[in-house]
């Protein structure tokens, strides 16, 4: 299985201030299409998981353009340019290209 | 809107068996491939199963998790997704999700417990 290596485990960001998350996959996520199936997810606190991001860099209907996601191969990064207290919650990068599909572990973003 | 409702968890003993059914709205269900992940408390999300749509003859793909124990159907007459589940282990205590593929959308859950 593809293993996703999620980091930090947590961060505390003050409002208005960026955030970074890193994952890093096990082994090339490129497609037989040339597509990379790299999807950044939410769950807030008692909620579903949410899709945000898929193809590294493409944002989900509605989610707003202080979000943004990048990477290649095997080495990705969701970007938050301003935190603000909606986004508030529990991170996963989720690899779609080898079956079975694999989450990381998660990043928890917290109020400073 | 798309709506996915998941429902049929609840308490099983070791051993034994349950269906979970999804209730697809919002969309044309039988154009999508559809998936099943679960979460057990404080883990993160384990996708399970996945069933493509009938253009591509309704093949499925399995975690090997539960590979043997789980099978995924559907049936596009009622717009459903449904997930048997037999055998069940303590450690298939979790959240189950129905998600529209490509996991853009998904359902509130069906909470399992496995426990004597």
């Amino acid at each position: 299985d593809v293993v996703m290596t999620q980091t930090p485990v947590s961060l505390s960001v003050a409002i208005g201030q960026p955030a970074s998350i890193s994952c890093k996959s096990s082994q090339s996520l490129v497609g037989t299409s040339g597509k990379t199936y790299l999807n950044w997810l939410l769950q807030r606190p008692g909620q579903s998981p949410k899709r945000l991001i898929y193809l590294v860099s493409k944002l989900d209907s509605g989610i707003p353009d202080r979000f943004s996601g990048s990477g290649s191969e095997t080495d990705f990064t969701l970007k938050i340019s301003r935190v603000e207290a909606d986004d508030l919650g529990v991170y996963y990068c989720l690899q779609g290209t080898h079956f079975p599909y694999t989450f990381g572990a998660g990043t928890k973003l917290e109020l400073k | 809107e798309v709506k996915l409702l998941e429902s049929g968890g609840g308490l099983v003993q070791p051993g034994g068996s349950l269906r979970l059914s999804c209730a697809a709205s919002g969309f044309t269900f039988a154009d999508f491939y559809m998936s099943w992940i679960r979460q057990s408390p404080g883990k993160a999300p384990e996708w399970l199963s996945f069933i493509r749509n009938k253009a591509n003859s309704y093949t499925t793909e399995y975690n090997p998790s539960v590979k043997g124990r789980f099978t995924i159907s559907r049936d596009d007459t009622q717009n459903v997704l449904y997930l048997q589940m037999n055998t069940l282990r303590a450690e298939d205590t979790a959240i189950y999700y129905c998600a529209k593929h490509p996991l853009d959308a998904w359902g509130q859950g069906a909470s399992v417990t496995v426990s004597s």
